[in-house]
């Protein structure tokens, strides 16, 4: 069975400092993986994903995610973070070809001035 | 831009009463879904459905949930007879195609008391 670990459940950081949200799956077979973001009072929004391809994802707001397969990992990045990225951020993965997502439980990022 | 629309956006019920949760997903969209995210924990998967059906489905959906498509834009969510533990945020999803990136709705949250 599938399943996503989110390994931190809330980052500070400082306005203008890089920041890294870890994932790491689990799964027998091949993935595609999101990361969602949920802004408060608002419903999820696609960050970014990996279908195929290059393994490293630029997603919109200037995040960018590297799959990593010998890890199981997708973790998320951003050079250098803003207020307004403040948010709860989702990863989640599903099966090739099926339709269910499976989520982690979440990193909330909050971003101090 | 095309966009879930989901209402209400808060209902408060007895338990043991019926609930429907509506949603309209984006138009041209084959594939909708029925997510919930309890207080402080993970989005789980509830239900997908295709083509007039249900395609899968998971544990937590049993037979007080169903799931219909009644006119060419509405998906709703019917609880027959709610418990305590059915209070938590419902989120509708809808995508064009298998490939796991779903557009979501911001949630319906549902207060059972």
């Amino acid at each position: 069975a599938q399943s996503v670990t989110q390994l931190d459940s809330q980052v500070p950081v400082f306005e203008e400092a890089p920041v890294e949200l870890r994932c790491n799956y689990s799964s027998s077979v091949s993935v595609y993986l999101f990361w969602y973001v949920q802004y408060p009072n608002q419903g999820l929004q696609l960050l970014l994903k990996y279908l195929s391809g290059s393994t490293l994802v630029k997603g919109i707001n200037g995040f960018e995610a590297e799959f990593n397969k010998s890890q199981t990992s997708f973790h998320l990045r951003k050079p250098s973070v803003h207020i307004s990225d403040t948010a709860e951020y989702f990863c989640a993965v599903s099966d090739q070809g099926a339709q269910k997502l499976v989520f982690g439980q979440g990193t909330r990022l909050t971003i101090n001035p | 831009e095309p966009e879930v629309t989901q209402t209400p956006s808060h209902q408060v019920t007895q338990m043991g009463q019926e609930v429907i949760l509506r949603c309209v997903p984006i138009s041209n969209h084959l594939y909708f879904y029925w997510y919930r995210q309890i207080l402080g924990q993970k989005v789980e998967f509830l239900v997908s459905f295709y083509n007039n059906e249900i395609s899968e489905k998971s544990e937590i959906f049993d037979d007080q949930f169903s799931v219909e498509r009644p006119d060419g834009s509405n998906f709703t969510l019917k609880i027959r007879s709610t418990k305590l533990e059915d209070s938590a945020m419902y989120f509708c999803a809808s995508s064009p195609g298998v490939t796991g990136e779903l557009f979501f709705g911001e949630g319906s949250r549902l207060t059972v008391l």
